[in-house]
């Protein structure tokens, strides 16, 4: 069974600019999670998408946004970006059933902005 | 709101010896679930361990296990006969739900250093 697939691996962008960063979740997994992660920050929740709706959003600007395609796999977008966004940004996903569901995370997308 | 604490931003630990990682938390709720994942250089996080708060009986998986205190909200992870793969960081981790989302809560994380 394959896993979290996150793509690409590395980016580099330049202040101003916008990017789009992209998750295959495992197969049957309808929930997709994104998180950034900076030494300063530690780990902070984006958001949270279960079939294509948007549950949960954590506080970061409008700056940020996702979505989800009805294969469950996730892109999020970060327009107008700043040098603080520069950040190692993970994807999760699960099942998405309260309760007893558990998140796989993929290998992140390190994204620098210079 | 919900919070986790990890008190130690660096530990090490001989080859074979035992260590411990300590996680507080803070939540309201009576039922919830907690977990340790690591995340070695390639930056994968793994999942370690997970236990659900409604179980008294501490989980288990080979050398790793946790203390459960939940009156205390102390989680912490105790990993045995340690091996050279097991340096990385270890994040505490607590699963917030809200309206049917649910979301991850991070501590801080602790960098585990293995001597040989």
């Amino acid at each position: 069974k394959a896993g979290v697939t996150q793509t690409p691996r590395y980016l580099i962008k330049t202040r101003g600019q916008q990017v789009t960063l992209s998750c295959s979740p495992i197969s049957g997994h309808r929930s997709v999670s994104w998180y950034q992660q900076t030494p300063g920050q530690g780990l902070q929740f984006l958001f949270e998408y279960f079939s294509e709706t948007q549950r949960n959003k954590g506080n970061f600007p409008g700056r940020f946004s996702g979505r989800q395609f009805s294969n469950s796999r996730s892109e999020m977008n970060v327009s107008t970006l700043e040098l603080g966004d520069s950040a190692l940004y993970l994807c999760a996903s699960s099942l998405g059933r309260f309760g007893n569901t558990e998140a796989f995370f993929g290998q992140g997308t390190r994204l620098t902005v210079v | 709101a919900q919070t986790v604490t990890q008190s130690q931003p660096e530990m090490s630990v001989q080859e074979a010896e035992t260590v411990t990682l300590s996680c507080t938390y803070d939540t309201s709720e009576s039922d919830y679930y907690l977990f340790w994942y690591k995340q070695p250089p390639s930056r994968q996080m793994i999942l370690v361990i997970r236990q659900e708060a409604y179980k008294q009986q501490n989980a288990t998986e080979n050398r790793f296990s946790v203390n459960f205190q939940k009156a205390a909200k102390s989680f912490s992870l105790k990993i045995s006969d340690s091996q050279l793969g097991d340096a990385a960081m270890y994040f505490c981790a607590y699963r917030l739900t809200q309206g049917g989302s649910e979301k991850l809560v991070f501590g801080k994380g602790t960098k585990l250093t293995v001597n040989p």
